[in-house]
């Protein structure tokens, strides 16, 4: 079964700073996509950026980068210039590219922004 | 089209009491998927369904739960009985197969059993 792991339940960052948030995950798979989802305290969850795991290149979004190390099994998200809108939990999710294409969440990290 | 929508927001039930919430997919999406997410949590897979068809549910959908997509549009998730242990926030996703992208999802409904 597939798992994704989220180290840090909280980060904190100064706005216009860079903060970078870690994923790790685990699977046997070789074709399967990866997202960063954001969830601010309205709830709904919003997709920050995928990534496609037979592409070497690392996904980009504006001021949201992935660094995508396949052979490791990590993720992570790098946010650049974090603006006080950016403050909401952020999830990491795994999901494969056949079948059920159900997503698989890690606990998630609560990022806050100070001002 | 304005995304996925769940009715209602909020819900609190007594412990034992029926409850059925309801999500409009994004309509021209075929894949619905149900989701719990509990405090502190990530969310958690519980069924889904391609048009109207049923494909799979988690060992986390007892069988005091149900779900339906009457002819590929709406879906309904409806608890019986409801437990103390129900109590969470149900999203809803929708999605277009074979797109490879991420999923829209719906505000959630948030179930409070007293």
């Amino acid at each position: 079964a597939q798992t994704v792991t989220q180290s840090q339940p909280e980060m904190s960052v100064q706005e216009a700073e860079t903060v970078t948030l870690s994923c790790t995950y685990d699977t046997s798979e070789s074709d399967y996509y990866l997202f960063w989802y954001k969830q601010p305290p309205s709830r709904q969850m919003i997709l920050v950026i995928r990534q496609e795991a037979y592409k070497q290149q690392n996904a980009t979004e504006n001021r949201f980068s992935v660094n995508f190390q396949k052979a490791a099994k990590s993720f992570s998200l790098k946010i650049s210039d974090s603006q006080l809108g950016d403050a909401a939990m952020y999830f990491c999710a795994y999901r494969r590219n056949f079948g059920n294409e159900k997503l698989t969440f890690g606990t998630g990290t609560r990022l806050t922004i100070i001002p | 089209d304005t995304g996925v929508s769940q009715d209602p927001r909020h819900k609190i039930t007594k412990r034992g009491q029926n409850v059925t919430f309801r999500c409009d997919p994004i309509s021209e999406h075929n894949r619905l998927y149900w989701y719990r997410q509990t405090l502190g949590q990530g969310p958690e897979f519980l069924t889904y369904f391609q048009n109207e068809a049923q494909l799979e549910k988690s060992r986390l959908l007892s069988d005091r739960f149900s779900a339906e997509r009457p002819k590929g549009s709406f879906s309904t998730l409806e608890i019986q009985r409801t437990e103390q242990g129900d109590s969470a926030m149900y999203l809803c996703a929708s999605s277009l197969d074979g797109t490879g992208g991420g999923y829209t999802f719906g505000s959630g409904t948030r179930l409070t059993v007293v």
